[in-house]
């Protein structure tokens, strides 16, 4: 299975700050049809998961410009600005190129 | 408005039977590809099985291949995970989940990533 490694595991930001979340997989997540599956998805405290950025750099419906995804190859990069307190929760980084589909393990976005 | 709501979950012992339901609404259901996730406590995410559109393909991963099987039925726009041998690893939140989809002018198909979650059932196994 890919391992996908999240760092770090524990984020402390200032409100209106900024912050990247990594997210490095043990294999290539080029896909043979040359798509990179990879995404990203926010889980707020007591929620469910919800998405963000879906194949690298594209933000899902209703998701402000404040977040964005970049990368390529087996390093990712999620970066949030002007953070506010909605952001606050758990990142998890999702691929979807190999199967099984995989996830992070995590990051978890706190008030400094 | 997209909703999925879970049922069915609750405490059962090691070795039995748990069926598990999601009720969607809000979308055309018979569209999209539909899946479970899990979160044991405290823990990630887990993908447990996919299926297509019409049932005829699901997907697992090995930690559940041969004990789970995931189901739907079009006409009530429900989804459903059968869960045998339990085991306590697999105690959980167990998430429905909506594939984002696209269609090629036939056929509608998932892309491979979860636009839309339901709020969870939880399942803990235990003696």
């Amino acid at each position: 299975d890919v391992l996908m490694t999240q760092t770090p595991v524990s984020l402390p930001v200032s409100l209106g700050g900024q912050v990247s979340i990594s997210c490095r997989s043990s294999q290539s997540l080029v896909h043979s049809d040359g798509n990179t599956y990879l995404h990203w998805y926010l889980q707020k405290p007591g929620q469910s998961p919800q998405l963000l950025i879906y194949r690298v750099s594209n933000r899902f419906s209703g998701v402000p410009d404040r977040f964005s995804g970049s990368g390529s190859g087996t390093d990712f990069t999620l970066k949030i600005s002007r953070v506010e307190p909605e952001d606050l929760g758990v990142y998890y980084c999702l691929q979807s190129t190999h199967f099984p589909l995989t996830f992070g393990s995590g990051t978890k976005l706190e008030i400094k | 408005e997209v909703q999925l709501v879970e049922s069915g979950g609750g405490l059962v012992q090691p070795g039995r039977s748990l069926k598990l339901s999601c009720a969607a609404s809000g979308f055309t259901f018979s569209n999209y590809y539909m899946a479970w996730v899990r979160q044991a406590p405290k823990k990630g995410l887990e993908w447990v099985a996919t299926i297509s559109t019409s049932g005829s393909r699901t997907y697992y991963p090995d930690s559940v291949k041969g004990r789970f099987t995931i189901s739907r039925d079009n006409a009530k726009s429900s989804l459903y995970l059968q869960m045998n041998s339990l085991k306590s690893e697999d105690t959980a939140t167990y998430y429905c989940a909506r594939h984002e989809n696209y269609y090629d002018g036939t056929y509608y198909y998932g892309y491979w990533y979860f636009d839309f979650w339901g709020p969870g059932t939880m399942v803990t196994v235990s003696s």
